[in-house]
């Protein structure tokens, strides 16, 4: 079955420092692609990183990274340089195929709160 | 920028009403897409559509229906409201062959 786990509900970090957030995913789809989405509290879904399953390098979106290690199936999340707009929950998705179309669905994970303290 | 509008942010309605939440996309995605959020369940997809009056369910469809009379507009049809329906609806658009789907701002919605 294709599913996302994130074991961490939450997770502390000092302003200023790096943080990682777990994910990893099951899926016998040969090409797919991952996401992560930050939902502040006013509850919109903003997208922050995509990485597809061919991709040779690890996606890099400003102060956002994903560490995709595809033998071990995880896309962690890297936050570089925490910020306290960065307090949030976090969501890792998966896309079953790299195509759009009827397959385009997302699948989510359960979130990581992240909490930037002062 | 994308933009994705939900008619109402937050909605309270009486068990047994008829409910309906209206999404608007201004990018000509093909692709729309229904959530509900709920605490610890996380997202879970309701009924996307890939065209004009074209709907397929996802995960969690009994009790909802849905319409696409425009490309731009899917809608989301409570056909009698129930106290487990009580939740934060999401919905997002995505082009047809690209991966990224984009969020509106959600509607979080309370039946008594």
């Amino acid at each position: 079955a294709q599913k996302i786990t994130q074991t961490q509900p939450g997770m502390f970090v000092q302003e200023k420092e790096a943080v990682t957030l777990d994910c990893t995913y099951d899926t016998s789809d040969p090409s797919y692609g991952l996401f992560w989405y930050k939902q502040p509290s006013s509850g919109e879904m903003i997208f922050l990183i995509y990485q597809g399953s061919y991709d040779q390098q690890n996606a890099t979106e400003g102060r956002y990274s994903l560490n995709f290690q595809k033998a071990r199936k995880s896309a962690n999340l890297v936050i570089s340089a925490s910020q306290l707009g960065d307090s949030a929950m976090y969501f890792c998705a998966m896309r079953p195929s790299n195509y759009g179309g009827s397959q385009g669905n997302l699948i989510f994970g359960k979130g990581t709160k992240l909490s930037v303290k002062p | 920028d994308v933009k994705v509008t939900q008619s109402s942010r937050y909605l309270v309605k009486r068990t047994g009403e008829k409910v309906f939440l209206e999404c608007v996309q201004d990018m000509d995605h093909e692709n729309m897409f229904w959530y509900r959020q709920d605490p610890g369940l996380g997202l879970r997809l309701i009924y996307f559509s890939y065209d004009v009056k074209m709907k397929e369910k996802g995960d969690i469809p009994e009790g909802y229906s849905v319409s696409r009379e425009k490309k731009e507009r899917f809608s989301l049809i409570l056909e009698s409201a129930s106290t487990n329906q009580t939740s934060m609806y999401l919905c997002a658009s995505s082009p047809l062959h690209m991966d990224t789907q984009y969020f509106g701002p959600g509607t979080r919605l309370t039946v008594l």
